[in-house]
């Protein structure tokens, strides 16, 4: 069964700094990862999708990278602003066949704030 | 485009009472989803399809029923609502095969079962 994990639970820094956060996952056989934003009371926004034969994406700011190897992905976020605060969720699709394809797994999300 | 839209937003039960959460997707995706988010937790897979008239079970099924008559609509029963069944649920869809299996996601449904 895959489990996916998200480090840290919560970050809070300061506007201007580069942070990073972390999500790993058990099953290394899957077909691809995207990370995802959430803000409070609200639905969820695609950031970035990373399909299985790629080792990165990038979206202004963002840049995800993903080793499917070691079972780790990462959400760089360069100079964050106040308005970056949110939830940030990985979820991971499993490879075509078998009987879990098409059942993301989601991990817990980190809570970011980034203060003034 | 409309995207993922999702109906009712907000909705209050008593228990014992049964309803239906709509969603209907307009970017002709064939896999949809249906989540549920308990605070502080993730989300949790309720059903999925992959087709009109293809449905599965996720992590947490009991308590809830879907059909896929269409490719665009995905309704969620909930037969007896039970405290347990508090939670925000959300409807996703992603093109897979022909696309790249982005997920898009409609904005929830909160329901509180009394």
């Amino acid at each position: 069964k895959q489990e996916v994990t998200q480090i840290p639970a919560a970050l809070s820094v300061p506007e201007g700094e580069n942070l990073v956060l972390n999500c790993s996952f058990t099953d290394s056989a899957i077909y691809n990862l995207q990370w995802f934003r959430q803000d409070p009371g609200k639905g969820l926004t695609s950031l970035l999708l990373i399909q299985s034969s790629q080792r990165e994406q990038t979206s202004g700011r963002l840049n995800a990278s993903l080793d499917k190897s070691s079972g780790r992905s990462t959400l760089y976020i360069a100079a964050s602003q106040p308005g970056d605060s949110a939830t940030y969720l990985c979820a991971v699709k499993p490879q075509a066949g078998g009987t879990s394809y098409g059942k993301l797994t989601f991990g817990q999300g980190t809570i970011l704030t980034v203060h003034p | 485009n409309a995207g993922v839209t999702q109906t009712p937003k907000f909705r209050i039960l008593k228990i014992g009472q049964s309803m239906t959460l709509q969603c209907t997707q307009d970017m002709n995706h064939n896999y949809m989803y249906w989540y549920r988010q308990d605070p502080g937790m993730g989300l949790k897979l309720i059903y999925y399809s992959v087709g009109a008239g293809i449905t599965d079970k996720g992590e947490v099924p009991n308590g809830y029923n879907v059909s896929r008559s269409t490719t665009e609509d995905f309704p969620l029963r909930l037969e007896l609502a039970a405290p347990s069944q508090t939670s925000v649920y959300f409807c996703a869809s992603s093109l897979v095969r022909q696309g790249t299996g982005e997920l898009f996601f409609g904005e929830g449904s909160r329901l509180t079962v009394l």
